[in-house]
């Protein structure tokens, strides 16, 4: 199976603050790497598909970049809003997997 | 709307059985793959099953392989996986998710709680 590394496992950031966070997979992917957003108590949500396509509804201010192996995902101005856990997840082999997560906080 | 919804979920004790369904709405459900996700608690997503449209291809994580099975039926527009033996360490959060790829959406999940 593909292992994804998703790093830092938490952060603290303040609100305006650029976050990002890094996903590493342990073979080439592509750009078959997805994010998403959980907020506590809810279900996730598909913020960016295809390492850098936002989908539809998404602020502007969250991005994705990358292929290969390393991806990256941007908040470009922390919002109030934005305190979540986001994981990315693969689909380049078909035993799906995500990563670890990262827990966002407001300093 | 694209609407999911899960049940069936419930309190069980280890090595028996559970079926959940997620009942799907707001889509042509037989155009999409359909996948199960699981979150145990305060834990990360794990990825269970997955689903093609016509159930050709059906996949599973090597933790539930001979234990679980997903089916679908497309004239009902439902999703199942029945788990048999089930284990302390199945305890979590169960949702289903249509999927291209990506998850999207997913359900509210049910709850599964394996314990004596």
């Amino acid at each position: 199976d593909i292992q994804m590394t998703q790093s830092p496992s938490s952060l603290s950031a303040s609100v305006g603050d650029r976050v990002t966070i890094t996903c590493q997979a342990s073979q080439d992917i592509s750009n078959y790497l997805n994010w998403y957003q959980q907020k506590p108590g809810k279900a996730p949500k598909l913020l960016i598909y295809d390492a850098s396509n936002l989908e539809t509804g998404v602020p502007s201010r969250f991005s994705g970049s990358g292929s290969g192996t390393d991806f990256t995902f941007t908040i470009s101005s922390l919002q109030p809003e934005d305190i979540a856990t986001y994981y990315c997840q693969q689909y380049d082999n078909p035993a799906l997997t995500f990563g670890g997560g990262t827990k966002v906080e407001i300093k | 709307e694209v609407q999911l919804v899960e049940s069936g979920g419930g309190l069980v004790q280890p090595g028996r059985s559970l079926r959940l369904s997620c009942a799907a709405s707001g889509f042509t459900f037989d155009d999409y793959a359909m996948h199960w996700v699981r979150q145990a608690p305060g834990k990360g997503l794990e990825w269970v099953s997955g689903i093609s449209w016509n159930s050709g291809s059906i996949g599973y994580a090597d933790s539930v392989k001979g234990r679980f099975t997903i089916s679908r039926d497309n004239a009902k527009n439902s999703l199942y996986l029945q788990m048999n033996s089930l284990r302390a360490e199945d305890t979590a959060l169960y949702y289903c998710a249509k999927s291209r790829g990506w998850f999207d959406p997913w359900g509210q999940g049910t709850l599964v709680t394996v314990s004596s």
